[in-house]
């Protein structure tokens, strides 16, 4: 069955320090991957999406992710974190269907 | 920059009763989607629609639920008779094209409680 799985519901990080969060997907075919953030009472901003053109992906905000096909991994870093990234981190995958399938989710905290 | 509009932001209702919550989909966009987040579990998928017509929908999707759009510009989710586990954040989306590659933007969503 196609899934995503989001390694760690929360993840805490001191400012200035790397951030890394993990997302594996399973999947049969070639996947689409995207990264969505979630602000507090606020909706889904997309922050980098992954659709075959290039492995390394960058995106808004100072953050990048890799696709590794091998590893079925596309994990989120950021070399340098900031207060504002606090928030809730969404891997999702798309299977050339319409739908969007989300992990479960990955809270940063930023301590200063 | 264009972006998905919802209303209400919060929808309190009384279960067995009608709801209904709307969203703007960003203009020239042309599959139309609705997600659903309830308290502290992940998104979940619920329908895509395209050329007036639903494209695909999810188990959750059930005879409770329709979708419509009502004229150019709005898009709606109703859900006939609420009972208390459609108590969620009901969140709508747009995207130029469907099929996985295009981005969908997501709006602020509607926050529905059913008591």
């Amino acid at each position: 069955a196609q899934s995503v799985t989001q390694l760690g519901s929360h993840v805490s990080v001191s400012e200035g320090a790397l951030v890394l969060l993990r997302c594996n997907y399973s999947s049969s075919v070639p996947p689409y991957l995207f990264w969505y953030v979630q602000y507090p009472n606020q909706g889904l901003q997309l922050l980098l999406k992954y659709t075959s053109a290039a492995t390394l992906v960058k995106g808004i905000n100072g953050f990048e992710a890799e696709f590794k096909k091998s590893e079925t991994s596309f994990h989120l870093t950021k070399p340098s974190a900031h207060m504002s990234d606090a928030a809730e981190y969404f891997c999702a995958v798309s299977f050339n269907t319409d739908k969007l399938i989300f992990g479960t989710g990955t809270r940063l905290q930023v301590f200063p | 920059e264009p972006e998905v509009t919802q209303t209400p932001s919060h929808q309190v209702t009384q279960m067995g009763q009608e709801v209904i919550l709307r969203c703007v989909p960003i203009s020239n966009h042309l599959y139309f989607y609705w997600y659903r987040q309830i308290l502290g579990q992940k998104v979940e998928f619920l329908v895509s629609f395209y050329n007036n017509e639903i494209s695909e929908k999810s188990e959750i999707f059930d005879d409770q639920f329709s979708v419509e759009r009502p004229d150019g510009s709005n898009f709606t989710l109703k859900i006939r008779s609420t009972k208390l586990e459609d108590s969620a954040m009901y969140f709508c989306a747009s995207s130029e094209l469907g099929q996985g590659n295009y981005e969908q933007y997501f709006g602020p969503g509607t926050r529905l409680t059913v008591t």
